[in-house]
């Protein structure tokens, strides 16, 4: 079956440091989403890009914050100067067009920890 | 968006049935009900989704009376590997572009 795939797994950076967060896409999948979940709350909608260009971001996506599709299967997200309270779960997930039911597709996440 | 309301945690027993209930008095007439499953340190995965009536699947049934305004996922015979947090999400369907907003979710813990 097929997966949204996520690297790395873990990633430990300092504080101020850019991280580059990787995501592969189901390859039919059109739409593409970054969440975060800091730990013990809620996940939380980032960003959302479909057709090479942001379609919708929320306010935790800030100008620190940028996403790329680089080529045809890479999704990324990168954090230019990390800070403490970056420190998160992050979820890539993706969807078909055209489905007969919302199904999302989620990764397994990468760990950040900004020290 | 319709405002969703679920339990925080609920405690069952293996082989058990397990109905968790969520309350969405505002929802509208196009919304849909959607539920997701998220264990420990996993990306959400989805499990079911209904507008009416009753949908069922390999994993759950989702019961939602006439009037919508509360919906019930229903997992027959738990196991420990059910122990998870669940989701229930309210919105449009889309079709394609669907950005997800998540609650606290209900944890549901199976004990042997």
């Amino acid at each position: 079956e097929p997966e949204v795939t996520q690297t790395p797994s873990h990633q430990v950076t300092q504080m101020g440091q850019e991280v580059i967060l990787r995501c592969v896409p189901i390859s039919n999948h059109l739409y593409f989403y970054w969440y975060r979940q800091i730990l013990g709350q809620k996940v939380e909608f980032l960003v959302s890009f479909y057709n090479n260009e942001i379609s919708e971001k929320s306010e935790i996506f800030d100008d620190q914050f940028s996403v790329e599709r680089p080529d045809g299967s890479n999704f990324t997200l990168k954090i230019r100067s990390t800070k403490l309270e970056d420190s998160a779960m992050y979820f890539c997930a993706s969807n078909a067009a055209g489905i007969d039911m919302d199904e999302q597709f989620f990764g397994p996440g990468t760990r950040l920890t900004v020290l | 968006l319709a405002k969703t309301t679920q339990p925080i945690s609920m405690d069952s027993y293996e082989g058990q049935e397990v109905n968790i209930t969520c309350s969405h008095n505002n929802i509208a007439t196009n919304d849909y009900i959607t539920w997701y499953q998220q264990f420990p340190s996993q990306g959400p995965r989805f499990i079911i989704q209904g507008y009416k009536t009753k949908v069922t699947n390999e994993v759950a049934s989702l019961f939602i009376p006439a009037d919508r305004k509360s919906s019930t996922l229903s997992l027959p015979r738990v196991s420990l590997s059910d122990t998870a947090v669940y989701y229930c999400l309210v919105g449009a369907f889309s079709g394609g572009y669907n950005k997800l907003i998540f609650g606290a979710g209900t944890r549901l813990a199976v004990h042997p």
